[in-house]
């Protein structure tokens, strides 16, 4: 399982665009890039998930280069509510892992008025 | 649809005890994974159960052990408690036995004291 690096914390005003990027030197042919986000005392969430290029949801973007090295969680006009930690995880979506999900230290943003 | 329920949301228990902490997976999913969340070790994967047979397990002592539920409801159960399992309890719940999205609950907060 490739390992991960994030920056453990950002800060950012409402209404701003924001990036986090994550490092995966080790990433594997078969390995996915998946970010969740998780609130305190709260189980994460699924924000999205993506192999190469580009991946655009209504809650996120997420660019990743096509040496698929690192990856890019691009969140647009952020909004005090989206103050929680973010990860990246990266792992193989087509070979049985036993639902194991690997999450580094993760990304605390703050997202300030 | 229902979203993953985990009962209960809090518990007290004293050092020695033995807890028992229960999850319904989202309708129709037959993958259920169990975390452990603390402060200094951060999300760390317990075990997954799918067609109720352990798949994969984390690098836990014996003390955590669970089993999974024809209807694919899942217990956790942790004997002889001592304080370092202080911790938040997440289950999620997957469709199948694969890295796809999975899906969290709120937890359970075990106080040990």
């Amino acid at each position: 399982l490739a390992k991960t690096t994030q920056p453990i914390s950002m800060d950012s005003y409402e209404g701003q665009e924001v990036n986090i990027t994550c490092s995966h030197n080790n990433i594997a042919t078969n390995d996915y890039i998946t970010w969740y986000q998780q609130f305190p005392s709260q189980g994460p969430r699924f924000i999205i998930q993506g192999y190469k290029t580009k991946v655009t949801n209504e809650v996120a973007s997420l660019f990743i280069p096509a040496d698929r090295k690192s990856s890019t969680l691009s969140l647009p006009r952020v909004s005090l509510s989206d103050t929680a930690v973010y990860y990246c995880l990266v792992g193989d979506m087509l070979r049985n892992q036993g639902g194991k999900l690997i999450f580094g230290q993760g990304t605390e943003l703050s997202v300030k008025p | 649809k229902a979203g993953v329920t985990q009962t209960p949301r809090y518990l007290i228990k004293t050092r020695g005890q033995q807890v028992t902490l229960s999850c319904s997976p989202i309708s129709g999913h037959r993958s259920v994974s169990w975390y452990q969340q603390t402060p200094g070790q951060g999300l760390q994967f317990l075990f997954e159960y799918f067609s109720e047979t352990q798949r994969n397990k984390g690098n836990f002592p014996g003390r955590f052990s669970g089993r999974q539920f024809s209807n694919s409801r899942s217990e956790m159960n942790v004997s002889t408690l001592e304080l370092g399992d202080s911790a938040l309890y997440l289950c999620a719940s997957s469709l199948e036995h694969m890295n796809t999205e999975a899906f969290f609950g709120q937890g359970t907060r075990l106080t040990v004291v």
